[in-house]
């Protein structure tokens, strides 16, 4: 079956500096990639999605995220993280045989001190 | 555009008693509709999807029951909730153009559940 892993389970970064969030899956067929976001407060979403094409995919608010198919791979990077990303940041899965459910990552709080 | 809405946003009910969230959908037709709930550290779990009125599928056997008695009405029921059921409950749509769907699926605010 399918899994999601995302590794760190909490982050903390000043401003300014550069984040990756890991994001491992274990599916090698074709796949649906996410990042989801939610905000204190706020709905939970999306923050940027890979269906095909260029592999390198760029979100909102500054985000991107890189799908490597040979690492079953889909990190998400930002340059210089601002304090108002501080967040939880999920990724999630679908396809192969479970075309229709959204696998999803234990998710990653980020803080970032001001 | 669209809006999902669900309430109540909190609930504080008793072991034993029962339990009825709704969620409901504005602005789009037959969407796919899903009930999730949310673990601390340990992401969404998809409790029940449904593409149609009346069509609801399970994906894990538990203590709750899903129904869709309009096309953008989604509920979540238990006719006995267990000290387990505590939790975040999402609520989510999706175009009902393909299925199986692999489109971005829209959230609710959630409701939060504590069973006492």
């Amino acid at each position: 079956a399918q899994s999601v892993s995302q590794h760190n389970h909490h982050v903390i970064l000043s401003e300014a500096a550069s984040l990756e969030l890991g994001c491992n899956y274990s599916y090698g067929g074709t796949v649906n990639l996410f990042w989801y976001v939610q905000y204190p407060g706020q709905h939970l979403q999306l923050l940027l999605k890979y269906f095909s094409g260029d592999p390198l995919v760029k979100g909102i608010k500054g985000f991107e995220a890189e799908f490597i198919k040979s690492k079953f791979s889909f990190n998400l990077r930002k340059p210089s993280v601002q304090w108002s990303d501080t967040a939880e940041y999920f990724c999630a899965v679908n396809g192969g045989d479970s075309n229709y459910q959204l696998i999803w990552g234990a998710g990653t709080k980020l803080i970032i001190k001001p | 555009s669209q809006t999902i809405h669900q309430w109540p946003a909190t609930l504080v009910q008793p072991v034993g008693s029962p339990l009825s969230l709704e969620c409901t959908v504005e602005g789009t037709s037959n969407p796919n509709l899903y009930w999730y709930r949310q673990a601390a550290g340990r992401g969404l779990q998809l409790l029940f999807y449904s593409v149609g009125i009346g069509q609801i599928s399970s994906e894990v056997p538990q203590n709750l029951s899903a129904s869709r008695p309009q096309d953008r009405q989604f509920i979540l029921s238990s006719k006995k909730l267990l000290l387990s059921d505590s939790g975040f409950y999402l609520c989510a749509w999706s175009p009902g153009t393909s299925w199986p769907s692999t489109d971005t699926q829209y959230f609710g605010p959630g409701t939060r559940l504590t069973v006492l």
